[in-house]
């Protein structure tokens, strides 16, 4: 079946350090792959997002890029905030005869000052 | 603004009692969904709507019920049939009769049984 694996968390980075989240997807046919962003108290948003192989998603600083050779979709970004600080999670859509949204469990970013 | 609203933002219920979390939004987004978001795990689908009077169980529909009487409302009725209904319930929406991935928030109900 669809699945989406994530890195366990909690991950506790300093300000402007690199930041990287791995997931990686066990998918039939040809999925989307999202990643979105849980700030604390609040729904999710949708960070960014990728739609076929090799694609690149990015939006304020984060960037991932959509590799099916190794089925990842690694989220990175250069230089971290404290305003950065939520969960992330890597989704994935993929029509099927039902057609729903797989998420990762999430990972907890906190940086620090 | 358009927009998912959903109320209230903390319910705290007694053992035994049934409890509706509203859904409700502006957006003109055919499909609506709810999910269950426990700590430390990723979002469950609990039911989804693509169209007014039709909806579809999720992977953990049990206790659970909606409506669909209007395209902007969704309201979910958490039980007393749920075992553990602690939560943060978050509902959704998307453009279309399916998904593409791209799915809108509303700001989610945190549910408590005392």
């Amino acid at each position: 079946g669809n699945s989406v694996t994530q890195m366990e968390g909690p991950v506790t980075l300093s300000e402007e350090a690199f930041l990287t989240i791995n997931c990686t997807y066990t998918a039939t046919g040809y999925p989307s792959l999202f990643w979105y962003v849980q700030y604390p108290g609040e729904g999710l948003q949708l960070l960014l997002k990728a739609t076929k192989a090799d694609d690149k998603g990015s939006n304020k600083g984060f960037e991932a890029t959509y590799r099916k050779e190794t089925t990842s979709f690694h989220l990175e970004k250069g230089s971290v905030q404290v305003s950065d600080s939520a969960v992330y999670f890597c989704a994935l859509y993929v029509k099927t005869s039902y057609d729903k949204v797989i998420f990762g469990p999430g990972t907890s970013l906190s940086v620090i000052p | 603004d358009g927009g998912i609203t959903q109320s209230p933002k903390y319910l705290f219920r007694k053992e035994g009692q049934n409890v509706t979390l509203s859904c409700e939004q502006n957006l003109n987004h055919d499909a609506m969904y709810w999910y269950r978001q426990d700590p430390g795990q990723g979002l469950r689908l609990i039911y989804y709507s693509q169209i007014v009077n039709d909806f579809q169980k999720g992977d953990i529909a049990e206790g659970y019920s909606v409506s669909r009487e209007k395209k902007e409302s969704f309201p979910l009725t958490v039980t007393s049939a749920q075992k553990n209904p602690t939560a943060f319930y978050l509902c959704a929406s998307s453009i279309g009769l399916a998904p593409t991935g791209e799915l809108f928030f509303g700001e989610g109900s945190r549910l408590t049984v005392l």
